[in-house]
């Protein structure tokens, strides 16, 4: 199946634990993004990433860090996790043009105790 | 700061009515604009895209948007309980890759 996945599904871990969470598309896709998604069900990106340019919102804690080994893949490592970091966190693809829209993954919960 | 507003309702219609859903930016160089779907629990899924001033149609959704208004709006015909769910409006802009979503509309639809 052609899709964007993501890896965990849920994800529980205490306070000051550090994690991470995979995503890996398989559309050919040119940009990866990853947008969390808080209680009230706002999306707000975080970070996109094309092999030339890693864009970074400002509001993004530095203990959130994207990596991404190739093209297809696009994992967020989260260090020293807070209790205000549960969320739901979805990585996105798209080809390298503004005319179309994302292609999202099924999304990680991530709960922090 | 561009900005993606919409009424975050719920909205409720009864069955086989038109649902109407709204969305105003604040960018006026905004391009393309996107509705999502999202059902609860799950991803958003892209149901409509829309670029030029007008109206487009894929079956029972239509996509209205006004650059001089600076909004955009979304009509589902025949309105199925399957169509519940929040509808987030999303916003590129000329100079960048990146959507900024809206807040999105809880939409119930009612048997």
């Amino acid at each position: 199946d052609t899709a964007v996945s993501q890896t965990p599904k849920y994800l529980v871990t205490q306070m000051g634990n550090d994690k991470s969470i995979k995503c890996e598309q398989n559309l050919g896709h040119d940009t990866m993004y990853w947008y969390k998604q808080d209680s009230k069900k706002f999306l707000k990106i975080m970070f996109s990433y094309n092999n030339k340019e890693l864009i970074i919102n400002e509001t993004v804690p530095n203990r959130f860090s994207p990596k991404s080994p190739d093209k297809a893949h696009l994992n967020l490592h989260i260090n020293s996790l807070e209790l205000g970091d549960s969320a739901v966190y979805f990585c996105a693809s798209s080809q390298n043009n503004r005319m179309v829209g994302y292609t999202f993954g099924s999304g990680t919960r991530l709960t922090v105790v | 700061q561009k900005e993606v507003e919409q009424n975050s309702g719920p909205l409720s219609v009864p069955e086989g009515a038109i649902a109407s859903l709204n969305c105003t930016y604040s960018d006026r160089v905004s391009q393309s604009f996107f509705w999502y779907r999202q059902y609860s629990g799950k991803s958003p899924e892209l149901i409509m895209s829309i670029y030029s001033n007008g109206d487009k149609e894929d079956g029972r959704f239509t996509a209205q948007l006004n650059k001089a208004s600076q909004y955009v709006s979304l009509l589902i015909r025949d309105s199925q309980p399957s169509d519940s769910a929040t509808y987030l409006c999303a916003v590129n802009d000329n100079y960048g890759q990146n959507f900024v979503f809206g807040p999105g509309t809880r939409l119930s639809v009612l048997p």
